[in-house]
């Protein structure tokens, strides 16, 4: 069964402190990874797309970076603007399948 | 750009009532889907269409009906709405080719007394 698992579910830093979030998955045909944000009584914000193993993109104070069985969404020196919930979500052949996020909070 | 509309924003319904959920999109897109989103449960598909008159079940299709007569327009029926079913209920919308970022709505905040 097509799975996506994200850890930890909360994350609290202080600005500054860097960390990274964890997006697991097991899917039968990866055709892409994404990474989406999430802020309050919103919709989801799409950050990045991954394809395949060892690629990385970057935006700002966020990093992804794919292996076969798992993405990373590292966080530099983050502020507090930077709250918010991370989404992970992997595309099989006709589906877009969420993991349940990670909630973030930054604080000065 | 409009993007993705989703109406109503909130609504509150009594048990066994029927309601539609209105969502379109202005971007040519073919890829429409609907999901709920639950504490703790990430964003579950409910029901996707690939084009217009083409419709199948996500994960969670039960009690919900879809219908794709346009390219814009993809609403989301509550047949009998259960307390089970609050919840948010989100639009996406993205380009044919499926590996592509899907845009959202703004979401519906729904409660069933």
């Amino acid at each position: 069964e097509d799975q996506v698992t994200q850890s930890p579910e909360a994350l609290r830093l202080q600005e500054g402190e860097s960390s990274s979030l964890n997006c697991s998955y097991t899917v039968s045909g990866l055709r892409g990874l994404f990474w989406y944000r999430q802020d309050p009584g919103k919709g989801p914000e799409f950050l990045f797309t991954l394809y395949s193993a060892g690629e990385e993109k970057e935006k700002e104070r966020l990093k992804a970076t794919l292996t076969k069985k798992e993405s990373f969404l590292h966080i530099t020196a983050p502020k507090p603007e930077d709250s918010a919930t991370y989404l992970c979500a992997v595309q099989t052949y006709n589906k877009l399948i969420f993991g349940a996020g990670t909630r973030l909070a930054v604080h000065p | 750009n409009a993007g993705v509309t989703q109406t109503p924003k909130f609504q509150v319904l009594k048990t066994g009532q029927s309601m539609t959920l209105q969502c379109a999109q202005d971007m040519n897109h073919e890829y429409m889907s609907w999901y709920r989103q639950d504490p703790g449960m990430g964003l579950r598909l409910i029901h996707y269409s690939v084009g217009a008159g083409i419709t199948d079940q996500g994960e969670v299709p039960n009690g919900y009906n879809v219908s794709r007569s346009t390219t814009e327009d993809f609403p989301l029926r509550l047949l009998s709405a259960a307390p089970s079913q609050t919840s948010v209920y989100f639009c996406a919308s993205r380009p044919g080719q499926l590996n592509t970022e899907a845009f959202f709505g703004q979401g519906t905040r729904l409660t069933v007394v």
